[in-house]
């Protein structure tokens, strides 16, 4: 089985950064997502991470250390349209194939 | 349009009720799967599909069935055997490569609610 932690629940000012982080206890690990999700919408892809270090897409970017079972998502220049939840997923080998477990989300709150 | 699709946004059944949820896409993607969401709980995966005429059980598939006899479409029926069914359920689809899932791609989600 997997075990995907992330906190419960962040908050942050506009303007600033944050910091959002995911632990995971897995065996074949191939891989690391993150999504955002907005009250009562669909999750949306925001970066993928295999091999260890830092990816960079605009305002985001994830960082992964594989042998520390550990990522993180960092949001810079925050919007008051980044608060949602942040969705770590991990995909390791699953009865053959290779399949995401998600965590239970990190619910950011941006205030002005 | 690409996209993924999922039917009708609000559903409410009686208890001891089936019902079927829709999902369709036209990503022409390999792989689709349901998920359901409880308030203050991540995804839990509830089936898989990684091609057409078979799926896999996920982590939470008691009182659920699927079917995959198209490519573009995953129903998932609700069954009376499921025993707390409300909650948000949502399908994904992702391309494949040599078993590995790519990134999901997730439809708007449908909310069941028993009444």
């Amino acid at each position: 089985g997997q075990n995907i932690d992330q906190p419960t629940e962040m908050t942050a000012t506009e303007g600033a950064i944050v910091q959002i982080n995911c632990t995971y206890q897995t065996s074949g690990f191939n891989g690391l997502f993150w999504y955002q999700q907005h009250a009562g919408e669909a999750p949306t892809f925001l970066s993928y991470n295999v091999l260890d270090g830092l990816e960079e897409k605009g305002r985001f970017s994830s960082f992964l250390s594989r042998s520390k079972g550990y990522s993180y998502l960092l949001l810079k220049e925050l919007q008051m349209k980044d608060s949602a939840s942040y969705l770590c997923a991990v995909r390791a080998v699953t009865g053959g194939s290779y399949i995401p477990t998600f965590g239970r989300g990190t619910s950011l709150i941006v205030h002005p | 349009d690409g996209g993924i699709t999922q039917s009708p946004k609000y559903l409410f059944r009686k208890e001891g009720q089936n019902v079927t949820l829709s999902c369709e896409q036209n990503l022409n993607h390999d792989a689709m799967y349901w998920y359901r969401q409880d308030p203050g709980q991540g995804l839990r995966l509830i089936y898989y599909s990684q091609i057409v005429n078979d799926f896999q059980k996920g982590d939470i598939a008691e009182g659920y069935s699927v079917s995959r006899e198209k490519k573009e479409s995953f129903p998932l029926t609700v069954t009376s055997a499921q025993k707390n069914p409300t909650a948000f359920y949502l399908c994904a689809s992702s391309k494949e490569a040599g078993g590995r899932s790519r990134e999901q791609f997730f439809g708007p989600g449908t909310r069941l609610t028993v009444l």
